[in-house]
């Protein structure tokens, strides 16, 4: 069974600093998905990636996965209070079948 | 395109009743759903896939007589919590096969359900 552990669990800052967020796998992923889930909604998918090494880049959001496409992070630049959600990131295996990790919970403070 | 929406979005019933929670894709046609619960702070896991026309998987673990699951068209799956009990208030939340074949799920909204 895969496990994708996510860290940190929680995380809070303040308006304007930088944070990243790591997802590591216990198996190589089929294709990673991160996702933002803000209270009392569904999950919003925010990229997929899929080759190791790939880097994408979504407005202050870079996504980077790794070589051996079992780890991943998020970086986000001068996070804003909009940014606070939980992130998730998730393994879409075959058949779109979808496993998630624990996720990271942001705050950011204004 | 691609909206999954959820009814209703809240509900409170009491132990032993049973409560129907629906999920339809508005503007595409979806072979394939999937339900999830959510506990307060914790991430999502997957209760059961959901095929049109077949019966539905259920992850290990999850009581099939208890959720029951049936997704008799291609934008309607409903899951059924029967005889509920306190322990499965929770945040349920599905999702549906993207269109086109793209490798996406795309989610309702949820539905908190809380049991008294």
């Amino acid at each position: 069974t895969q496990l994708l552990e996510q860290s940190p669990q929680f995380l809070s800052i303040q308006e304007g600093e930088n944070l990243t967020v790591y997802c590591n796998s216990s198996s190589v992923f089929s294709s990673l998905q991160w996702y933002r889930q803000e209270p009392g909604e569904g999950p919003v998918l925010l990229v997929t990636v899929v080759t190791g090494g790939e880097v994408k880049k979504l407005k202050r959001l870079t996504f980077q996965f790794g070589d051996a496409r079992k780890d991943s992070s998020l970086h986000i630049t001068a996070a804003q209070p909009g940014d606070t959600g939980l992130y998730l990131c998730a393994d879409n295996n075959a058949g779109n079948m979808l496993t998630f990790g624990g996720g990271t919970r942001l705050m950011v403070k204004p | 395109g691609a909206v999954v929406s959820q009814h209703p979005s809240w509900v409170i019933c009491k132990s032993g009743t049973s409560v129907k929670i629906e999920c339809r894709s508005l503007d595409f046609q979806a072979t394939t759903m999937f339900w999830y619960r959510q506990f307060p702070k914790k991430s999502l896991m997957l209760m059961a896939t959901s095929n049109e026309g077949s019966k539905a998987t259920y992850e290990q673990g999850v009581e099939k007589d208890k959720f029951l699951i049936n997704h008799a068209s291609l934008t309607l799956s409903t899951l059924t919590v029967t005889s509920a009990h306190p322990e499965d208030s929770s945040f349920y939340i599905c999702s549906a096969d993207g269109p086109g074949g793209d490798y996406e799920q795309y989610f309702g909204p949820g539905t908190r359900l809380t049991v008294t």
